[in-house]
């Protein structure tokens, strides 16, 4: 079946400097993409999306873009301030599936220090 | 404010009992998603009301049930509870059917404490 799986936390990074948070996905059809971050008691936002192959999502700084040739889609950032510590949640819908569902990988958290 | 709400925020409650969640989506938006978030299971999708209609459905144990209503709210009721249903229940809506297209909105949670 589809899954997301996104690499172990915490991660702790200094500000300003670069943040890659990897993000690989199985799917059987052609799935759409997302980031979504969670701030400490808070639910879910919406970080940026993709719905296809090559698609770049942005927003706020973060970039992610679509690869279906490694199926994956990396978020990325060049200069993180304290700001952005949260968790982040990597996660795929395939509607081709038929189900419509999500299915999030189990977050990475990072940790900005100033 | 993701225009989404969640009542109530906190819930502490005993073994055996039964809960119900409540949550209004944004105005205008017709799905309804909950979702389950534990420390060791992480967030688990539900179920999916679409418009009043139940559209998807995941890993919901048959102790738990939900509903939307005309008005759009929409109510998970978790009975014989278990010290293991202790986690944060997120509701999420979105305008159409498809999840995949659509960006859905969280709602702040409720932190159910079975004990």
């Amino acid at each position: 079946g589809d899954s997301v799986t996104q690499m172990e936390g915490p991660v702790t990074l200094s500000e300003e400097a670069f943040l890659t948070i990897n993000c690989t996905y199985t799917a059987t059809g052609y799935p759409s993409l997302f980031w979504y971050v969670q701030y400490p008691g808070e639910g879910l936002q919406l970080l940026l999306k993709a719905t296809k192959a090559d698609d770049k999502g942005s927003n706020k700084g973060f970039e992610a873009t679509y690869r279906k040739e490694t199926t994956s889609f990396h978020l990325e950032k060049g200069s993180v301030q304290v700001s952005d510590s949260a968790v982040y949640f990597c996660a795929l819908s395939d509607p081709t599936s038929g189900t419509y569902k999500y299915i999030f990988g189990t977050g990475t958290r990072l940790k900005v220090l100033a | 404010d993701s225009g989404v709400t969640q009542t109530p925020k906190h819930l502490i409650t005993a073994t055996g009992q039964r809960v119900t969640l409540r949550c209004s989506p944004r105005s205008g938006d017709l799905s309804v998603y909950w979702y389950q978030q534990s420390l060791d299971q992480g967030l688990q999708f539900l179920i999916q009301y679409y418009n009043g209609e139940e559209r998807a459905k995941g890993n919901i144990l048959e102790r738990f049930s939900a509903q939307q209503f005309p008005d759009l709210h929409s109510e998970l009721n978790l009975s014989s509870l278990e010290l293991g249903d202790s986690a944060l229940y997120f509701c999420a809506s979105s305008v159409g059917a498809l999840a995949g297209k659509e960006t859905q909105y969280f709602g702040p949670g409720t932190r159910l404490l079975v004990l």
